[in-house]
């Protein structure tokens, strides 16, 4: 079956970095997104990754390794508006987008 | 440019009742999806579009039917709703469905039924 494990989970401090990981079992792959959802409102695109290696945009950064079904999303200088879900989804050899549960992400002053 | 729109926002419906949601898109987009999303779980494609008059079935598509008569148009239909389908339901379209193709979605309509 195809599976996308992620945090359910996570409290970081305002100011500070936080790594939100993703792994993946998927039938094919044909890259990762990550989204963010604020509570009561629709995903929003992050970012994209199909190679391996670190795509950097302004605070957060995403990072992908295929050979080990991996990647993870990295907020810097977290701000309180950045408290939202975060959702790591996979295309699979259909092209069709394979979700995880998401990650709630907190953020205390 | 309003983007992805839903109607409506929120709908409570009766157990056998049945509805239908629009979801509008004006950015000439070829795909188009309904997904349900459930505490817990991941986003579910119900059904999809590859394009004006084409329909096929996702992941969990029992107990509803979609329409493309319009490229700008996607309906999600419920023909005899029930508890299971308490739900939060999403469209999203994107350009043509290929790699790095971002997916677009609308405000999300909140419907329960009793």
């Amino acid at each position: 079956g195809q599976n996308i494990d992620q945090p359910t989970e996570m409290t970081a401090t305002e100011g500070a970095i936080v790594q939100i990981n993703c792994t993946y079992q998927t039938s094919g792959f044909n890259g990762l997104f990550w989204y963010q959802q604020h509570a009561g409102e629709a995903p929003t695109f992050l970012s994209y990754n199909v190679l391996d290696g670190l795509e950097e945009k302004g605070r957060f950064s995403s990072f992908l390794s295929r050979s080990k079904g991996y990647s993870y999303l990295l907020l810097k200088e977290l701000q309180m508006k950045d408290s939202a879900s975060y959702l790591c989804a996979v295309y699979d050899s259909n092209y069709q987008l394979i979700w995880g549960a998401g990650t709630k992400l907190i953020i205390k002053p | 440019n309003a983007g992805v729109t839903q109607t409506p926002k929120f709908r409570v419906l009766k157990t056998g009742q049945s509805m239908t949601l629009l979801c509008a898109q004006d950015m000439n987009h070829e795909y188009m999806y309904w997904y349900r999303q459930d505490p817990g779980m991941g986003l579910r494609l119900i059904h999809y579009s590859v394009g004006e008059g084409t329909t096929a079935k996702g992941e969990v598509p029992d107990g509803y039917n979609v329409s493309r008569l319009k490229k700008q148009n996607f309906l999600l239909g419920l023909e005899s709703a029930a508890p299971s389908q308490t739900s939060v339901y999403f469209c999203a379209s994107c350009l043509a469905g290929g790699p790095a193709d971002t997916q677009y979605f609308g405000p999300g309509t909140r419907l329960t039924v009793l």
